[in-house]
């Protein structure tokens, strides 16, 4: 069946620094693939998506590129805000009657310092 | 625009009891999910309407669970006879229906409702 792995957290990082969040998939066929936030207390809401290979994501100066060869969808910052503090969740979707369900990783929490 | 809502955003019950969990969707999405989250997991689907029809109901992880969306927009969540391992915040989330069955559109999630069986 499709899975989502992502790399555990928390990770801290300081104001500015380089982000990346890994996440690999494992899915027949040819899944969407999107990186959800949930910020402390709030919903979780779409922060990218991609559609097909070689696809790249952007969003609030996050991007994630689709790549097929090492199914992987990798999250990357270049200098991250202590807004950025969050649960990060990488998903894929499946066609399902006609419907799209999600299947996602089990998060990664992001920790932002002064 | 108004988005997802859901009702309760918190409720407890003992183990045993029935509960009812309500999703309020985004005026005019077709398709509507049901997904539930355990603590330090993420979420994971339950089931998914388009229109009144529950056309995927494999996430339903048994009889205990039951869906519907009489009118096909808001859906309502039942578990009978809860257990303590029901515990968790159940999501819910909308979207369009795209004309390609092979594209995708984004689903907007609710709040969520977190249930709590003692």
């Amino acid at each position: 069946g499709n899975s989502v792995t992502q790399m555990e957290g928390p990770v801290t990082l300081s104001e500015e620094a380089f982000l990346t969040i890994n996440c690999t998939y494992t899915a027949t066929g040819y899944p969407s693939l999107f990186w959800y936030v949930q910020y402390p207390g709030e919903g979780l809401q779409l922060l990218l998506k991609a559609t097909k290979a070689d696809d790249k994501g952007s969003n609030k100066g996050f991007e994630a590129t689709y790549r097929k060869e090492t199914t992987s969808f990798h999250l990357e910052k270049g200098s991250v805000q202590v807004s950025d503090s969050a649960v990060y969740f990488c998903a894929l979707s499946a066609v399902t009657g006609g419907g799209n369900k999600l299947t996602f990783g089990t998060g990664t929490q992001l920790k932002v310092e002064l | 625009g108004a988005g997802v809502s859901q009702t309760p955003s918190n409720k407890v019950t003992e183990k045993g009891k029935y509960v009812e969990l309500r999703c309020d969707p985004i005026s005019g999405h077709t398709a509507l999910y049901w997904y539930r989250q355990s603590l330090g997991q993420g979420p994971e689907f339950l089931i998914y309407f388009q229109g009144t029809g529950a056309a995927d109901d494999s996430g339903l992880p048994n009889d205990r669970f039951f869906a519907v969306r009489p009118e096909g927009s808001v859906s309502t969540l039942k578990i009978q006879r809860t257990e303590r391992g029901d515990s968790a915040v159940y999501l819910c989330a909308s979207s369009l229906i795209p004309p390609d069955p092979r594209k995708t559109d984004t689903q907007y999630f609710g709040p969520g409702t977190r249930l709590t069986v003692l």
